[in-house]
């Protein structure tokens, strides 16, 4: 099936270092979502990109769908500890989960 | 906070034991799902219902039955369960999937706080 791959698996960062993730198919993606899924809680929906090469934004977090519509990237600038939990990519078109990227973030 | 509501949000059951999860949204969604999450691991997409009917099933043991009574109640009967089984079970929402050529569209998925189900 479209499976996709997801990393790194886990990242460790310093209050205010920067923070990517990125999650590729083998093959061509209709639509891709990305969900915040923190410590105990349940996976909360952040973004959905469609056109190839899409780039949006909220606040300090960014998102980009590639130009083959076969990956795409969550970047957080300045992280904070409210930042911590699980990212998540998701096939929209099949409803699959990536494998996630678990983000801890030092006070 | 979701709008989407799990019931109960633990249970302990026995491997002879029969039970039911209980997943119920009032956004008008007729797409609802059904994952299973293990610890530390991607929820695992086990049905889909599309407009009360089921969609998808990923080859899931039939000691898992699902039932949609109608477009605002998902239910997962649980009979004769594995340790193995123990997980989060998390419902989820989301409007009607459209299958428009050449490709397929899902909006946004609305999750519920999930079942912590343990399997003695």
């Amino acid at each position: 099936g479209q499976q996709v791959m997801q990393i790194p698996q886990y990242q460790h960062v310093q209050e205010g270092e920067d923070f990517t993730t990125y999650c590729n198919s083998s093959t061509t993606l209709s639509n891709i979502q990305w969900y915040k899924q923190r410590p105990g809680g349940h996976p909360v929906f952040l973004i959905q990109l469609v056109k190839s090469g899409e780039v949006k934004k909220q606040k300090r977090l960014t998102f980009q769908f590639g130009e083959a519509k076969k990956n795409s990237s969550l970047h957080i600038t300045a992280t904070q500890t409210t930042d911590v939990g699980t990212y998540f990519c998701v096939n929209a078109g099949k409803s699959t989960f990536g494998d996630g990227t678990t983000l801890t973030v030092k006070p | 906070d979701t709008e989407v509501t799990q019931t109960p949000k633990h249970l302990v059951m026995g491997m002879t034991n029969k039970k039911s999860l209980k997943c119920e949204q009032h956004m008008g969604h007729r797409a609802m799902y059904w994952y299973k999450q293990k610890a530390k691991k991607p929820p695992e997409l086990m049905f889909v219902y599309s407009y009360e009917k089921l969609s998808i099933n990923e080859s899931v043991p039939s000691r898992f039955s699902p039932e949609c009574p109608n477009s605002s109640l998902l239910n997962l009967h649980l009979h004769a369960l594995q340790p193995e089984d123990s997980a989060l079970y998390l419902c989820a929402s989301s409007q009607a999937i459209r299958q428009a050529s050449p490709s397929s569209y899902n909006s946004p998925l609305h999750f519920g706080n999930g079942t912590r189900l343990t399997v003695t």
